[in-house]
């Protein structure tokens, strides 16, 4: 069984201050790992994955996320805050022991993070 | 803009009735996968399907049902409707053409009112 955990339900950031958005996950195999955002009355947008290789992953609007396996997190972040970072973040994981065919993800609840001007 | 489009944005209803929420894919995708978000739940997989067939499925009710169609345009049915059922439903996307690891994009969602 593959599962994730969002530990904060808010994450309060000033902005041009650096912001972390954490994510532990829990699989009986390798992670894939996936981070979206989600703006109100707006659909998921794709941040960025880990599937192998360098633990650091870039991805869209200067997010960063830190794979590591012995804590089994995949915490997200951003070295400088913006206002229009404000959103409800997703953190989202697959097992590569899923099974052939099934490739479902599972999220996590969510962590609202306001960006403070 | 992911490519996915979905219709309706919105769908107010009664009890009791039954809808239809439709999924179009990004182009060249062949796998469809729906999700309901709300509030108590957070966000669920609810079915997949890839090519036309049933791929998996997660929490989804027996009232609701899904297909796919030869265009790889995809169909969630809710039936007998209860105040319960009222969510967000999201439709993604994905190649599914390799390993599993493929990004899923979403479309923008169908928000259901159930009165």
């Amino acid at each position: 069984a593959q599962s994730v955990a969002q530990p904060e339900d808010q994450v309060n950031v000033a902005e041009g201050n650096p912001l972390t958005v954490k994510c532990t996950y829990s699989v009986s195999g390798n992670p894939y790992l996936f981070w979206y955002v989600q703006y109100p009355n707006r659909g998921l947008q794709f941040l960025l994955k880990y599937i192998t290789g360098d633990n650091l992953v870039k991805g869209s609007y200067g997010f960063e996320a830190e794979f590591n396996k012995s804590q089994t997190s995949f915490h997200l972040k951003k070295p400088s805050a913006l206002v229009s970072d404000s959103a409800l973040y997703f953190c989202a994981v697959r097992d590569s022991d899923s099974g052939a065919g099934s490739y479902q993800l599972t999220f996590g609840k969510g962590t609202k993070l306001s960006v403070i001007p | 803009d992911s490519g996915v489009t979905q219709t309706p944005k919105h769908l107010i209803t009664a009890t009791g009735q039954r809808v239809t929420l439709r999924c179009s894919p990004r182009s060249g995708d062949l796998s469809v996968y729906w999700y309901q978000q709300s509030l108590d739940q957070g966000l669920q997989f609810l079915i997949q399907y890839y090519n036309g067939e049933e791929r998996a499925k997660g929490n989804i009710l027996e009232r609701f049902s899904a297909q796919q169609f030869p265009d790889l345009h995809s169909e969630l049915n809710l039936s007998s409707l209860e105040l319960g059922d009222s969510a967000l439903y999201f439709c993604a996307s994905s190649v599914e053409g390799g390993t599993g690891k493929e990004t899923q994009y979403f479309g923008p969602g169908t928000r259901l009112l159930v009165l």
